[in-house]
């Protein structure tokens, strides 16, 4: 069964500080890794996929690298603003689950201003 | 931006009742899914649905559960006889899983929050 977990739980940061948040994954025969933004009480926003193929993904201020070797991927947000505030959360498929995403229980970010 | 479409965003019922919650996928996408998040917990995979049947489900996924595709547009999971614990935030998603571009992404609906009084 495949298990995704994430660290921090939580984060606080001052505004323009660069951070990562970290995704780790139990079953590294993975298909893909998708991370998303969630806001209190809101849907899921996609914000970067990384195929088994790839190594990292990037837009904007955003980079999700993966190593599926070592089971896990990290979220890089560069010049954090106080907008990024919101729970992250990252989603694996792989062979043990299907084409069906296991979620992690999120980073929950604070950026302050 | 395509977007995934779910309706109502808030249903309220009583313990017991049956409940139809809403979802408009993606026009050229196939492959559809349902999850769930109960209040501060990991979201859950419930079921997923590909070419007018259910591909996989998780164990939660019961009896008490069903999905269909009415027509060409809308993808709909039904709770036959509402629990207490069934209250939660559903996630509507969607997919295509070839072709170029954003193949694999799933695009996620805003949610419907269910009550169960």
């Amino acid at each position: 069964k495949q298990e995704v977990t994430q660290i921090p739980a939580a984060l606080s940061v001052p505004e323009g500080e660069n951070l990562v948040l970290n995704c780790s994954f139990t079953d590294s025969a993975i298909y893909n890794l998708q991370w998303f933004r969630q806001d209190p009480g809101k849907g899921l926003t996609s914000l970067l996929l990384i195929q088994s193929s790839q190594r990292e993904q990037t837009s904007g201020r955003l980079n999700a690298s993966l190593d599926k070797s070592s089971g896990r991927s990290t979220l890089y947000i560069a010049a954090s603003q106080p907008g990024d505030s919101a729970t992250y959360l990252c989603a694996v498929t792989s062979r043990k689950s299907g084409q069906n995403f296991v979620f992690g229980p999120g980073t929950r970010l604070s950026v302050l201003p | 931006e395509p977007e995934v479409t779910q309706t109502p965003s808030h249903q309220v019922t009583q313990m017991g009742q049956e409940v139809i919650l809403r979802c408009v996928p993606i026009s050229n996408h196939l492959y559809f899914y349902w999850y769930r998040q109960i209040l501060g917990q990991k979201v859950e995979f419930l079921v997923s649905f590909y070419n007018n049947e259910i591909s996989e489900k998780s164990e939660i996924f019961d009896d008490q559960f069903s999905v269909e595709r009415p027509d060409g547009s809308n993808f709909t999971l039904k709770i036959r006889s509402t629990k207490l614990e069934d209250s939660a935030m559903y996630f509507c998603a969607s997919t295509r899983l070839s072709g170029r571009g954003d193949v694999g992404i799933q695009y996620f609906g805003a949610g419907t929050r269910l009550s169960v009084l």
